[in-house]
Parts: structure tokens; C-alpha cells; sequence
């Protein structure tokens, strides 16, 4: 099972909103992730939480800000967005494999729609 | 730095046809995994195949095949008996054995036509 669920699917928004998107994963992956995905654009990643550590790419504004309850859940918060900040954002995670014993994979959800009006 | 590089921005072909799309890739490391993820019009992001650095053998999963050499630097997708279905950007991916980031090519638009 290789599964990574988001909610919503589809999200409309204010500029004055706050709202989060959801990511769950339930296989014991120790990497999670959200990526920002433009049309016709590969994913751009937004943050990582592995090692149990957050990290944060320093060009995301601070109007996003990622949540890590516990290990299977990373949420990531919005307040306060802008019209291009309009996209699919998608979560995805990996087992982090030490050595050749798991294969190392970055395994997607169905994303997130997201658009600010 | 690790880069991936697709040069084939778009590419159509015929339902039942074989196609190669190209990725190139360079790095200084020795392990590594190499990808191709497929995300149709509904826009998951979907994982095709998977090859490790290590392994000589070429990775197949049924229709899809890759044609990994690693002197060169080289990772390139075949998908034969093409179907409706594989309409869709295909993105190649580069990931270091335990490193937490993958990097991604720019993406190749495929096209399958009836």
C-alpha cells in the first residue's frame, strides 16, 4: 500500500482566509513532503519534514507555514494568499531507506486544487 | 549539484507505437535512484518505473522499460504498444541513496493519437 491522502481535493479561498490542506500517510514512511506544482511546471519543493526535523525552502513565503502533528500527519497552513499562489499543491512521502534494504521513493498523493480569488 | 535534464519538451505518436523519451542526468555520486513518474491530466503524480545506480539490468514494468547507462549519464523511458492512456507529462527524477530530495527534469508532454 502505497497510499498518501489529502483533503480537500479542491479548495477556493479569500485573500483574507485562513484554511490548511491535510496530508496522511499511514506506512511508516519517515519523510514527508509538500510540493507547489504550477501548470506544465515540475513540482517546486515547499518543505520536508524528515529526521524529524523541519526543512524549509527559504523561497516560500511565510504565508505558508507546514504543521507536523506526528509522524504519519503534515498539514500546511494558509493565511493570507496571494492569486498566483494559485495551484496544485501536492504531498508526498518516502521511506527514507537506510542501505539497499528499502528502495528509497518518493510516493505522491492526489494533490490538492487550490485557488485564491 | 545534481541536475536532470529532459530535451524533449513535447512529443506525439501513434496509438500501438513505441516511443523513447530522453533524460540525461549528471552527478558526482556513485548510489542513486533514478525515476520516471507519469502525471496524467488529472495531475497525480504517478511512479512508472525505478531503477537503481547499482543494479546493471535495465528496470521493466510491463509496457514500460528504461534504457539506464550510467557512463553516460543516461536514463531514457520506452514505452511500447503506446495506449490512449499514456497521455500525459512525464517527468525523470534523480534521488541520492538516503538523501530526503528528489530532483526532477522540466518534462516531456506526451501525446498518444488515435
Amino acid at each position: 500500500d502505497t497510499e498518501v491522502t489529502q483533503t480537500p481535493k479542491h479548495l477556493v479561498m479569500g485573500m483574507t482566509n485562513k484554511k490548511s490542506l491535510k496530508c496522511e500517510q499511514h506506512m511508516g514512511h519517515r519523510a514527508m513532503y509538500w510540493y507547489k506544482q504550477k501548470a506544465k511546471k515540475p513540482p517546486e519543493l515547499m518543505f520536508v519534514y524528515s529526521y524529524e526535523k523541519l526543512s524549509i525552502n527559504e523561497s516560500v513565503p511565510s504565508r505558508f507555514s507546514p504543521e507536523c502533528p506526528n509522524s504519519s500527519l503534515l498539514n500546511l497552513h494558509l493565511h493570507a494568499l496571494q492569486p498566483e499562489d494559485s495551484a496544485l499543491y501536492l504531498c508526498a512521502s518516502s521511506p527514507l531507506s537506510q542501505g539497499f534494504a528499502i528502495l528509497n521513493t518518493i510516493y505522491f498523493g492526489e494533490g490538492s486544487w487550490l485557488t485564491v480569488v | 549539484a545534481q541536475t536532470v535534464t529532459q530535451s524533449q519538451p513535447e512529443m506525439s505518436v501513434q496509438e500501438a507505437e513505441t516511443v523513447t523519451l530522453s533524460c540525461t542526468y549528471d552527478t558526482s555520486e556513485n548510489n542513486y535512484y533514478l525515476f520516471w513518474y507519469k502525471q496524467p491530466p488529472s495531475r497525480q503524480m504517478i511512479l512508472v518505473i525505478r531503477q537503481e545506480a547499482y543494479k546493471q539490468q535495465n528496470a521493466t514494468e510491463n509496457r514500460f522499460s528504461v534504457n539506464f547507462q550510467k557512463a553516460a549519464k543516461s536514463f531514457s523511458l520506452k514505452i511500447s504498444d503506446s495506449q490512449l492512456g499514456d497521455t500525459a507529462m512525464y517527468f525523470c527524477a534523480f534521488m541520492k541513496q538516503q538523501d530526503d530530495k528528489i530532483i526532477f527534469g522540466k518534462g516531456t508532454r506526451l501525446h498518444i493519437l488515435p
